[in-house]
C-alpha cells in the first residue's frame, strides 16, 4: 500500500513569513496526526484529527499555527507568522483506528528552517 | 512535556552484540509502542505491546513491559550495522475515546561493523 505522503520535503523561509505543509494519509485511515520534531528531541503531537474533526489540539500554538482536514482525507498545516523556534521537522502520521492499536504510519516529514 | 524517558541517550556497540534500550514513563498507559528513525527520515513502527501484556517478540526484537514499575525495554539481538538509528518509545493513552501517543526523546544507537 502507498505510504503517508508529505510535501514539500524541505522549506526555508524568513521569520515572519508564512508556510504551509501538505499531508495525504493512507487510504482508509480515519485518524491523522501532525507532530513537530525539533532536532535532538522526540516528536511532539500538535494536532489530531478523526475524519475531518479535531479531537486534540491542546499543544498547537493557535496564535500562529492552524490545521485543517477537509473531506476527512488530505490535511494542511500552516504557520503564520513563523518564528525562529519553529525550525523543526513536521511529521504527518495516520492510523486505521482511533485506538491506534495497529501503530501509526509516518510520512518522511517536511524539514522547515526559519532564518 | 514528554511522558517517556529513554535510557541510555546514546549507545555504541559492535555488530553481533545485543542492544538494550529502556523506557520509563509516568502515568497509566493503554499501550506502549517502539519506533525507529533513520537520520533524516520518518518514523517506522516496530512493535506495540498492550498494557495487559508482559513480553512480545518480532524477529530480532524483544519488548518487555512492567506496568508496576512503569518501564519497558527493547532488546535487539545480534545487531547489524543497518540497525544504526534512533529508537523512540511512545506511550499510548486513551483520552476522550481516542488514543494519544506521546514520544520520549529517543536512544541513538550506533552499530559498528
Amino acid at each position: 500500500e502507498a505510504g503517508v505522503a508529505q510535501s514539500p520535503r524541505y522549506k526555508i523561509i524568513e521569520k515572519r513569513q508564512s508556510v504551509a505543509f501538505w499531508c495525504n494519509p493512507i487510504s482508509g485511515h480515519a485518524t491523522l496526526y501532525w507532530y513537530q520534531q525539533i532536532l535532538g528531541q522526540g516528536p511532539k503531537l500538535l494536532i489530531q484529527f478523526q475524519n475531518n474533526g479535531v479531537v486534540d489540539d491542546s499543544q498547537l500554538p493557535k496564535d500562529r499555527f492552524s490545521a485543517e482536514r477537509l473531506k476527512g482525507v488530505d490535511s494542511t498545516l500552516k504557520i503564520q507568522p513563523a518564528k525562529l523556534e519553529d525550525s523543526a521537522v513536521y511529521l504527518c502520521a495516520s492510523s486505521l483506528s482511533r485506538s491506534g492499536g495497529s501503530g501509526y504510519t509516518f510520512g518522511s516529514g517536511t524539514r522547515l528552517t526559519v532564518v | 512535556s514528554q511522558q517517556g524517558e529513554e535510557d541510555p541517550q546514546a549507545l555504541s556497540i559492535q555488530e553481533g552484540e545485543n542492544a538494550t534500550m529502556n523506557c520509563s514513563y509516568k502515568t497509566s498507559i493503554n499501550n506502549l509502542q517502539w519506533y525507529r528513525q533513520n537520520s533524516g527520515r520518518g518514523l517506522v513502527h516496530l512493535i506495540l505491546i498492550r498494557s495487559n501484556e508482559r513480553e512480545k517478540h518480532s524477529g530480532r526484537l524483544r519488548v518487555t513491559l512492567d506496568t508496576s514499575k512503569k518501564s519497558s525495554s527493547l532488546l535487539i539481538t545480534a545487531s547489524r550495522a543497518a540497525d544504526t538509528a534512533s529508537y523512540f518509545c511512545a506511550t499510548g493513552m486513551f483520552s476522550g475515546g481516542y488514543n494519544k501517543l506521546i514520544f520520549g526523546a529517543g536512544t541513538r544507537l550506533a552499530v559498528h561493523p
